[in-house]
């Protein structure tokens, strides 16, 4: 399957820095996608590109990538970055589009 | 203000079928491309569909096996799903989202609110 994998969940306290990966085959080869997701909200995108960030989101956000995971880093984590975060990419031959599972981020 | 909204979601029997559509402001919808995505309840997101600028390329995800039907009217700014054959399953909310391209679907900057599906007896 080409759906990347992310963790179901992550928690941290406010101020700290979270990592929220996302692993697959196809990624590396195809550019990923997150989004951020609160609840009964259309999703947001928040990186695009891997890495780069849309006008608008705060800097906080950022996104690398290393081999076949790519992570969404969140630094001084805040109560409002509370919410689903999910990873988006395309298959292999980048005919389709795929999700991860997503993540829901708790801030302690 | 770039903006698409969603319409025709219901209640549906099993078996039944459903037009939803998208309706698109603020920006000149033939030149880009555009996805459904869905989100049943307490789930994730799944890719739909997808259809080129032009609407003479379309992509489903497999699972869907030929059900739905995604087509756009481009002299109405107009975004379409025909679900036919529906199931339990299928119950979710469905959003509706823009590409930044006409071809190149894969990243999709603006979405709407979402229209909700519920198919049951």
């Amino acid at each position: 399957s080409d759906e990347p994998t992310q963790p179901p969940s992550v928690s941290v306290s406010p101020g700290q820095t979270a990592r929220i990966t996302c692993s697959g085959d196809a990624l590396g080869k195809q550019y990923s996608y997150w989004y951020q997701q609160k609840p009964g909200q259309a999703p947001v995108v928040i990186i695009y590109k891997d890495t780069e960030r849309p006008s608008g989101i705060p800097e906080r956000f950022s996104g690398s990538i290393s081999g076949t995971t790519v992570t969404l880093t969140i630094s001084g984590v805040q109560a409002e970055d509370e919410a689903d975060y999910y990873c988006q990419s395309a298959d292999s031959d980048g005919t389709y589009i795929v999700f991860g599972g997503g993540t829901k981020l708790t801030v302690l | 203000e770039m903006q698409v909204l969603e319409s025709g979601g219901g209640l549906v029997q099993p078996g039944g079928s459903l037009r939803l559509s998208c309706a698109a402001s603020g920006f000149t919808f033939r030149k880009y491309a555009m996805s459904w995505v869905r989100q049943a309840p307490g789930k994730g997101l799944e890719w739909v569909s997808s259809i080129s600028g032009s609407g003479a390329s379309t992509y489903h995800a497999d699972s869907l096996k030929g059900r739905f039907t995604m087509s756009r009217d481009n002299s109405k700014n107009t975004l379409f799903l025909q679900m036919n054959t529906m199931r339990a399953e299928d119950t979710a909310v469905y959003y509706c989202a823009k590409a930044v391209a006409g071809t190149n679907f894969f990243y999709m900057d603006v979405w709407g609110k979402g229209t909700t599906v519920t198919v049951s007896s």
